[in-house]
């Protein structure tokens, strides 16, 4: 069964940058690209970003273009979110999240969240 | 404010049926059917509802139907139960600059 293990909680500090982690198993890990959502408290979800862990191509929302960087291991079958120059708003939980079929878009598969908070 | 607009709540009895709205462009809704339903209870991550507008993943109660008219998509849930309870958000695939939106999220309450 497609699995996708996220890393724990992070707490970081104005300006610092946070990597948060996906392990993926029970499929073929370069089959799928991966997502990555996010959600403030008490708000909705937010688009950032793709991965394509086959050939590492990404795509990322507008609003994080230069400050977020998606990587992925091949040999691990995990995929990185790395988000820098943080604020007090990038507070929120962050999931990867796959798709159900490889192109509907529909995210069928998610992480179980990590919740990075950002605080000085 | 967010892409996609949904109202932020709806409310209905056990039993009876609901519908939640979300309405997009030309540039997301209107040119791909591919408007996806999650739900979401509180703590937990998303689950997916319907893909495509109207395609249920396997596992998925028949209670839950999607559609789409223009720049408008609906989930439609039937037979409200009380587990129905938690905030519902759809989302839109949007071309390959914009990728991917979500509407801002509707708080269904069974009555």
């Amino acid at each position: 069964q497609v699995q996708l293990v996220q890393s724990g909680a992070e707490v970081k500090k104005p300006g610092a940058s946070v990597k948060v982690s996906c392990k993926a198993s029970g499929y073929t890990f370069t089959s799928y690209y991966m997502n990555w959502v996010r959600q403030a408290p008490g708000q909705g979800l937010e688009w950032m970003g793709t991965i394509n862990p086959s050939g590492g191509d990404t795509n990322y929302a507008q609003k994080f273009q230069g400050r977020v960087t998606m990587t992925r291991d091949t040999s691990t079958s995990t995929v990185y979110m790395e988000l820098s120059s943080l604020r007090s708003e990038d507070t929120a939980v962050y999931y990867c999240a796959r798709d159900w079929d490889g192109y509907s878009y529909g995210y069928a598969y998610w992480g179980q969240g990590t919740l990075v908070t950002v605080s000085s | 404010q967010s892409a996609l607009t949904q109202p932020a709540s709806v409310s209905g009895s056990p039993g009876q049926s609901i519908t939640i709205s979300c309405t997009g462009t030309s540039s997301d809704v209107g040119s791909y059917n591919l408007v996806s339903w999650y739900q979401q209870h509180p703590g937990k991550a998303p689950k997916l509802l319907i893909y495509e507008g109207s395609e249920r993943p396997s596992g998925v109660s028949n209670r839950f139907s999607g559609s789409k008219s223009g720049n408008a998509a609906s989930l439609t849930i039937s037979g409200l139960q009380a587990e129905d309870e938690a905030d519902y958000y759809c989302s839109s695939y949007a071309g390959s600059t914009t990728y991917l939106v979500f509407g801002g999220g509707t708080k269904l309450t069974v009555l």
